[in-house]
Formats: C-alpha cells, sequence, structure tokens
C-alpha cells in the first residue's frame, strides 16, 4: 500500500531565508506525487506536481520540488520565503493504479520576520 | 467555471442528528472525491466516484455514512445519527480522468467544516 511519511511537523524559517520540506513516500513503481498548501480553515490548493519526465518540477508561488527515485523523494523547496507562506503543506501520492492520493500528516510553517 | 463548490462551509449539528454536505465539482470533471480531515492531520479517503459510479469506499465509511452522485454531476454526503467523532472537515475534490492517467492535478473546495456537540 502507498503511503507518505512528512518527518517534520513543524518547520520555523526567517523571512528571506530558504526553504525545504521533505517528503518520503514508498511505493514501488513511479507514482503521480503533489504538493498542496493550506490555509487556516480553508482547502487545499495544489502547488505543483509530478507526472513524468523532467524530475524538477516548477510550481506556483515560486516553489519547486525534485523528484528522486533512488531515495523516494519529493522534497519542496523555496528560495527565499515570504511572511504569507506561512501555511500547513501536504504532500500527496497516487500509484498508478490506485487513482486515490495518500496524504502525509503535513508540515506547519511557520515564518518569523 | 470558478472551482470546487462546497456547501455549508459550517455546520453545527446536535449528537444524533442526520447531516447532509454537498459538493459541486468542476464541471468537465468526472471523478470526485470525498476527504475526512481532522485537526493535525492530513486528509483521508472516505470515497470517489466517477460520474455516477461509486468505484471506491474506505473502511472509515461506516453504514452511518452514504454517499451519492446521481447525475454525476453534484454529490452529497449524508451523515446518519452523528457522533462526537464525526467533528472534522470534510473536503470534495475532483479531477478529469482519462484513459490510463488522470489530467492535471486534483482540484478540492474549501471543505464543510462540521462540529458535533
Amino acid at each position: 500500500a502507498q503511503s507518505v511519511t512528512q518527518p517534520d511537523i513543524h518547520i520555523t524559517v526567517s523571512e528571506g531565508a530558504s526553504l525545504e520540506l521533505r517528503c518520503n513516500y514508498s511505493y514501488g513503481a513511479t507514482p503521480y506525487l503533489f504538493w498542496y498548501v493550506q490555509s487556516p480553515g480553508q482547502g487545499l490548493q495544489l502547488l505543483l506536481k509530478y507526472f513524468s519526465g523532467d524530475t524538477l518540477v516548477q510550481g506556483i508561488k515560486g516553489f519547486e520540488a525534485e523528484f528522486k527515485r533512488s531515495q523516494s523523494s519529493f522534497n519542496l523547496r523555496k528560495p527565499s520565503v515570504h511572511w504569507s507562506d506561512a501555511a500547513e503543506y501536504f504532500c500527496a501520492v497516487e500509484s498508478g493504479g490506485s487513482y486515490i492520493p495518500t496524504f502525509g500528516r503535513g508540515t506547519s510553517l511557520i515564518v518569523h520576520p | 467555471d470558478t472551482g470546487v463548490s462546497q456547501n455549508p462551509r459550517h455546520k453545527i449539528t446536535k449528537r444524533g442528528q442526520n447531516v447532509t454536505f454537498r459538493c459541486d465539482p468542476i464541471s468537465e470533471h468526472n471523478r470526485l472525491y470525498w476527504y475526512r480531515q481532522t485537526l493535525g492531520q492530513g486528509p483521508e479517503f472516505l470515497t470517489y466516484f466517477q460520474n455516477e459510479a461509486q468505484l471506491e469506499k474506505s473502511r472509515l465509511l461506516s453504514d452511518r455514512f452514504s454517499a451519492e452522485r446521481p447525475k454525476g454531476s453534484f454529490s452529497t454526503l449524508e451523515i446518519q445519527r452523528t457522533e462526537q467523532g464525526d467533528s472534522a472537515m470534510y473536503l470534495c475534490a475532483s479531477n478529469l480522468w482519462v484513459g490510463q492517467g488522470i489530467i492535471y492535478g486534483y482540484t478540492f473546495g474549501s471543505g464543510t467544516r462540521l462540529t458535533v456537540v
């Protein structure tokens, strides 16, 4: 069964600093991978996705993520964090045949001025 | 099309009452998903439809829960005899599935926050 691990429950960064949020998945073949962001009381907004091809994917709001098959990882990065990036971030994986995304428990990003 | 719409945004109900939530997906999306999210957790899959057919249900979906998508457009999720443990955010998502894969990602609604008192 597919699973997703986001090892960091909270991440605190200063505004302007770089960011990396970790995501590891468990699935044999190449999955579909997603990063979503959720502001308090809101639904989830898609930041970026990986289906195939170039392993470095660009998303909205200046985010990018890199798929590393050897490490079963799909880490999210941003070179310079803005205060408005403070939110909950979720990694999700969908195996080729399940058609059902499985989400990690999320990482809460706190941005200090 | 303005995205996935969920109503109501908030629902407070007394234990034992029945509640129904509605989800209107993006019109051209043929798949519709229901998820439940509790505080501090990621969304957990409940069920999904392709057009009007309910293709899979999670073990989380007890007999008190029922979902429908009668015409392949909007969907309803009903919870009968609500319990305090049902308090959560209920999220709806949709996507366009073609052949062997999906197109784009999953678009989520803003959710319905249920509080059972």
